[in-house]
């Protein structure tokens, strides 16, 4: 398995409050992504990175912001939670990009926001 | 970027082979067909990528025709640890995955 790893696997948290959640990978790809996945939406893409300190914007991005200082490591941050962004959110990661990479999935966060 | 077409969800009982259908009338003439899966609580995982006509591993079959606009992916005699999402994609270029809803294939004993 891609060595992906996320923190915290569960966080329940209140509105309001600030949440970061960390994907860390030992692979040293150029490429990792945050997605949300909600009952009848499937995944859906919020932020990716394609390297150091560059981000672009996915579907779903509004209320999320991220941060990419590392290789290894990519923040997603919640500035201020709400009951809608209750999800479950996966890090992934790929080499590269084109009509045939392949993407790898971390364990998944559970987040609850009350 | 491609849009692929599958079944929400398929029914299929052990032993038998499952064949997956998904539609993708405006694929590009690089992209790939892309399956992964995705078992409950867990994050999806790559199966099996092909171009054209068909690919196996030892995972699933994919077939894809001569005009590309759909692919059948084949699983062959179920168990019950088949049950998940399978997802149809065609990345396109240099944009990231986008995921639909997936196929939920459930397998009854």
């Amino acid at each position: 398995d891609a060595g992906i790893t996320q923190s915290p696997r569960h966080k329940v948290t209140e509105t309001g409050t600030p949440v970061t959640l960390r994907c860390h990978q030992t692979e040293n790809h150029r490429y990792m992504y945050w997605y949300r996945q909600d009952p009848g939406h499937g995944l859906r893409l919020i932020h990716y990175s394609y390297g150091v300190k560059d981000t672009d914007k996915g579907e779903v991005s509004d209320g999320y912001s991220v941060s990419r200082s590392k290789t290894e490591d990519f923040l997603l941050t919640l500035e201020s939670a709400t009951s809608s962004q209750t999800s479950v959110y996966f890090c992934a990661i790929s080499e590269s990009v084109g009509p045939s990479y392949e993407q790898y999935f971390g364990p998944g966060t559970r987040l609850t926001v009350t | 970027l491609a849009k692929t077409t599958q079944p929400i969800s398929m029914d299929s009982y052990e032993g038998q082979e499952v064949n997956i259908t998904c539609s993708h009338n405006n694929i590009a003439t690089n992209d790939y067909i892309t399956w992964y899966q995705q078992f409950p609580s867990q994050g999806p995982r790559f199966i099996i990528q092909g171009y054209k006509t068909k690919v196996t591993n030892e995972v699933a079959s994919l077939f894809i025709p001569a005009d590309r606009k759909s692919s059948t992916l084949s699983l062959p005699r179920v168990s019950l640890s088949d049950t998940a999402v399978y997802y149809c994609l065609a990345p396109s270029g240099n944009t990231p995955l986008v995921f639909g809803k997936g196929t939920r294939l459930s397998v009854i004993a």
